[in-house]
């Protein structure tokens, strides 16, 4: 069974910061896609990333894909309270009959 | 604003009724998926329609069935209602039913079953 995991789920920090969410996956797929959810809000796509060493940058989020370890990273560079939202990373592959798998999503809370 | 629209926003009804979400895809979309969104399930894949056809089930109940219309806007209907059945409704449409595209939301349906 196609599972994709997040971490954390939930991380609180300090305006300024940096700080990196994991996306683990456990078959072979070369697409990645990373969404934003505000409070009681629809999903916003933010990247996708369709090959191994796929970088995208927006902004102060960056995501990066590493298909032989089966790892996406979202990266956040100087947090501000504006990036305050639940990020979902989601995976296609034959395995899903190119269904997106979607992780648990991390709620981020961004403290001013 | 994503292209994907839906109504209505916010639906509350009672256990044991039945309700129709409605579904429009952004304009040149051929595909339409429907999930759910609850506190502790998380997001659940519901099924999806790709040109009218249907493409893929996910964790859909018996009691919930769609369908895809020749204008490619697509209907959810939920029946028998359950309390566990209060959740956000959203669609989403992509421009293939194949991989590598992504999926646009619409703004979702907030059901609530008393």
């Amino acid at each position: 069974e196609l599972k994709v995991e997040q971490n954390p789920l939930f991380l609180s920090m300090q305006e300024g910061k940096n700080y990196t969410i994991y996306c683990n996956y456990s078959t072979t797929s070369d697409r990645l896609y990373w969404y934003r959810q505000d409070p009681g809000k629809s999903l916003e796509s933010l990247f996708v990333l369709l090959s191994n060493g796929a970088v995208k940058q927006e902004g102060r989020l960056m995501a990066s894909l590493d298909t032989k370890a089966r790892l996406s990273t979202l990266h956040i560079t100087a947090a501000v309270h504006d990036l305050s939202a639940t990020y979902f990373c989601a995976v296609d592959s034959t395995d899903s009959n190119y269904q997106l798998i979607w992780g648990a999503g991390t709620k981020l809370i961004i403290k001013p | 604003d994503s292209g994907v629209t839906q109504t209505p926003k916010h639906l509350i009804t009672a256990t044991g009724q039945r309700v129709t979400l409605r579904c429009s895809p952004r304009s040149g979309d051929l595909s339409v998926y429907w999930y759910q969104q609850s506190l502790d399930q998380g997001l659940q894949f519901l099924i999806q329609y790709y040109n009218g056809e249907e493409r893929a089930k996910g964790n859909i109940l018996e009691r919930f069935s769609a369908q895809q219309f020749p204008d490619l806007h697509s209907e959810l209907n939920l029946s028998s209602l359950e309390l566990g059945d209060s959740a956000l409704y959203f669609c989403a449409s992509s421009v293939s039913g194949t991989w590598g595209y992504e999926q646009y939301f619409g703004p979702g349906t907030r059901l609530t079953v008393t």
